[in-house]
């Protein structure tokens, strides 16, 4: 089973805050970095999938950087809005074995 | 709406009890993959079919398994049901076959309780 972390395990942060959190993946034999963001009582949606090293991506106000010769990736969220509140969660797929990592939850208080 | 169809939406049985769960992937995806979410737990990779063939097994019980049709839906198999089998079982479908691939299109699960 591939060994991706994800800390931290939750964040609370105040409306208007900006965030991080990191996701720590076996640099070995790397394919790819999917990030996702997963609301309360819906299912996973794909943010990002990330693929090269140094690589970023973004959307509207999150975004996220990979390093794949250390194995790490961040994802960043400016100006926490409540609507963020959810679970993120990423996966780095190794052939066919797609395991994810146990998610940050995030609450953002208004 | 990701695309992805799961059926049934809820469904609650007995211990012992056999079940079915339906997916259908989005139109033109050939994978098809199944996760488990118990309480308080994150998701479990259980299988990955792509194009009707098994392509990669995770966590999944003996007692589970799972098949991908020529018309490309997929059915997750769960028998001699225990109370420890109750979770919330996605679908999730890419169009590629694994590796770097695609993004995962979930479905929204079916919530299965066994009493």
């Amino acid at each position: 089973i591939l060994n991706v972390e994800q800390s931290p395990q939750s964040l609370h942060v105040q409306e208007g805050d900006s965030t991080n959190f990191t996701c720590s993946f076996p640099s070995s034999n790397f394919y790819a970095l999917h990030w996702y963001r997963w609301e309360t009582a819906k299912s996973p949606e794909a943010l990002f999938v990330m693929t090269l090293n140094g690589d970023e991506k973004k959307k509207g106000r999150i975004s996220a950087t990979l390093n794949t010769k250390e194995g790490y990736s961040y994802l960043y969220i400016k100006g926490s809005q409540p609507e963020d509140s959810a679970t993120y969660l990423c996966a780095s797929p190794t052939g066919n074995q797609f395991y994810f990592g146990t998610g940050t939850s995030l609450t953002v208080i208004p | 709406d990701s695309g992805v169809t799961q059926t049934p939406k809820h469904l609650i049985t007995a211990t012992g009890q056999r079940v079915t769960l339906r997916c259908s992937p989005r139109s033109g995806d050939l994978s098809v993959y199944w996760y488990q979410q118990s309480l308080d737990q994150g998701l479990q990779f259980l299988i990955q079919y792509y194009n009707g063939e098994e392509r990669a097994k995770g966590n999944i019980l003996e007692r589970f398994s799972a098949q991908q049709f020529p018309d490309l839906h997929s059915e997750l198999n769960l028998s001699s049901l225990e109370l420890g089998d109750s979770a919330l079982y996605f679908c999730a479908s890419s169009v590629a076959a694994g590796g770097p691939g695609g993004a995962l299109f979930f479905g929204e699960g079916s919530r299965l309780t066994v009493l």
